[in-house]
């Protein structure tokens, strides 16, 4: 079985400073992961993938997450904040050979404080 | 299309009546999945098609929703007799296929969804 969690459901930063959205994981095999981003009224973002390959995985906005497997995290971050980036985050894993098994997290939402 | 649209946006029903929710994936894409997110959650699988053939039924919750795809491009999603829990945003997505798309790259590409009140 496999599953996320995003450890928090709200996270708040002045703008300029650092983000850390946390999501863990739990999967039986090797997982894809995924960061999606969701602006108010508007469709799910991809913002990066994690497929195996480097660890360290850099997406758009100045966004990155990295993949560590003895910690079955996947942290995205991002050095200095936008306001922009307010916005929901939702972290992804899916089970490589079934398109069905992707799973989301609850969602983190972060909010930008001038 | 250039994105992936949904219709309606919003839909208020009473308890009890049937709605249908439509989506239009990009085209060219050939698979096309339907979740639903409740408020505060993330998106819930529900089904998915590869062409007109549905692949995965296992997330639609009850035999009062079922998809359809008919000729592999638009889908609907189908609610009889809904009830208040029923209530949700229902969020369709596509991707090129299903090899070079979520299994390799998670590249799917959402609509803006479909919020669906039942009173």
């Amino acid at each position: 079985a496999q599953s996320v969690t995003q450890l928090d459901s709200h996270v708040s930063v002045s703008e300029g400073t650092p983000v850390l959205l946390r999501c863990n994981y739990s999967s039986s095999y090797s997982p894809s992961l995924f960061w999606y981003v969701q602006h108010p009224n508007k469709g799910l973002q991809l913002l990066l993938k994690y497929t195996s390959a480097a660890t360290l995985v850099k997406g758009i906005n100045g966004f990155e997450a990295e993949f560590k497997k003895s910690e079955t995290s996947f942290h995205l971050t991002k050095p200095s904040a936008h306001m922009s980036d307010a916005a929901e985050y939702f972290c992804v894993v899916a089970l490589r050979g079934s398109a069905s098994k992707i799973i989301f997290g609850s969602g983190t939402r972060l909010s930008i404080r001038p | 299309g250039a994105g992936v649209s949904q219709s309606p946006r919003y839909k208020v029903t009473k308890r009890g009546q049937d709605v249908a929710l439509r989506c239009d994936p990009i085209s060219g894409h050939v698979s096309l999945y339907w979740y639903r997110q409740a408020l505060g959650q993330g998106p819930e699988f529900l089904t998915y098609f590869n062409y007109e053939a549905q692949q995965d039924k296992s997330g639609l919750p009850n035999d009062r929703f079922s998809a359809e795809r008919p000729e592999g491009s638009i889908s609907t999603l189908t609610i009889q007799r809904t009830e208040q829990r029923d209530s949700a945003m229902y969020r369709c997505a596509s991707s090129l296929n299903e090899i070079a798309g979520v299994q390799n790259t998670g590249e799917l590409f959402f609509g803006e969804g479909s919020r669906l009140t039942v009173l």
